[in-house]
């Protein structure tokens, strides 16, 4: 089956460490995207990707990297200078010409201690 | 930049009441609007979207959602839910191509629906 495969689900870092985490599709999708989720805030993006070897910066960049070096993968690093990374973070993707929805990945949770 | 606002945190009804969901969002230009219901320990999922032409759209599971230009929202309905209905509700928009396609969500609505 085509979706979206985020890994691990759940993540505990100690504080200072960069922690990346791994966002696979297998939809052939050429956009891809970070949410983090915080309740009561809904879903805030970080970075997206409309095609391979380039990115853009969301609302909340600040603090996290990430790559783009193939079409079916979008990892994020979580660095050391992100204030608040504990959190839960989604990855989506989407067929990226014309409009659709996204398909969303099952999350990672990540937890710094 | 587009924004999205919903109206309620939380929600609490008993089973067979009617459901609706405020959500109103701020953008210039044309739009796309979505509803996601994250059901708990589960995906994201689509429940319906709007693109164009009617307003009233239909979605899975007895939901509903109507456009409404001109007060710049996209309120979801259910006439009578079930207890299989408590999830989080998800309104978002979404700019065009020039945009990324990005999807601009609303904060949330916890809805639990008492057996």
């Amino acid at each position: 089956d085509g979706g979206i495969t985020q890994s691990p689900k759940y993540l505990f870092r100690k504080e200072g460490q960069n922690v990346t985490l791994s966002c696979e599709q297998n939809l052939n999708h050429d956009a891809m995207y970070w949410y983090r989720q915080d309740p009561g805030q809904g879903l805030r993006l970080i970075y997206y990707s409309q095609i391979v070897n380039d990115f853009q910066k969301g609302d909340i960049a600040e603090g996290y990297s990430v790559s783009r070096e193939k079409k079916e993968s979008f990892p994020l690093t979580v660095t050391s200078a992100q204030k608040n990374p504990t959190a839960f973070y989604l990855c989506a993707s989407s067929p990226g010409t014309g409009i659709h929805g996204y398909t969303f990945g099952s999350g990672t949770r990540l937890t710094v201690v | 930049a587009q924004s999205v606002s919903q109206h309620n945190h939380h929600v609490i009804l008993s089973e067979a009441a009617s459901l609706e969901l405020g959500c109103n969002y701020s953008y210039g230009g044309t739009v796309n609007l979505f509803w996601y219901v994250q059901y708990p320990g589960q995906h994201l999922q689509l429940l319906l979207k709007y693109f164009s032409g009617d307003p009233l759209v239909k979605g899975i599971k007895g939901f509903e959602a109507e456009f409404i230009k001109s007060k710049f929202s996209f309120n979801l309905r259910k006439p009578s839910v079930q207890w299989s209905d408590t999830a989080e509700y998800f309104c978002a928009v979404q700019a065009g191509v020039a945009a990324g396609n990005k999807l601009t969500f609303g904060g949330g609505t916890r809805v639990l629906v008492k057996p």
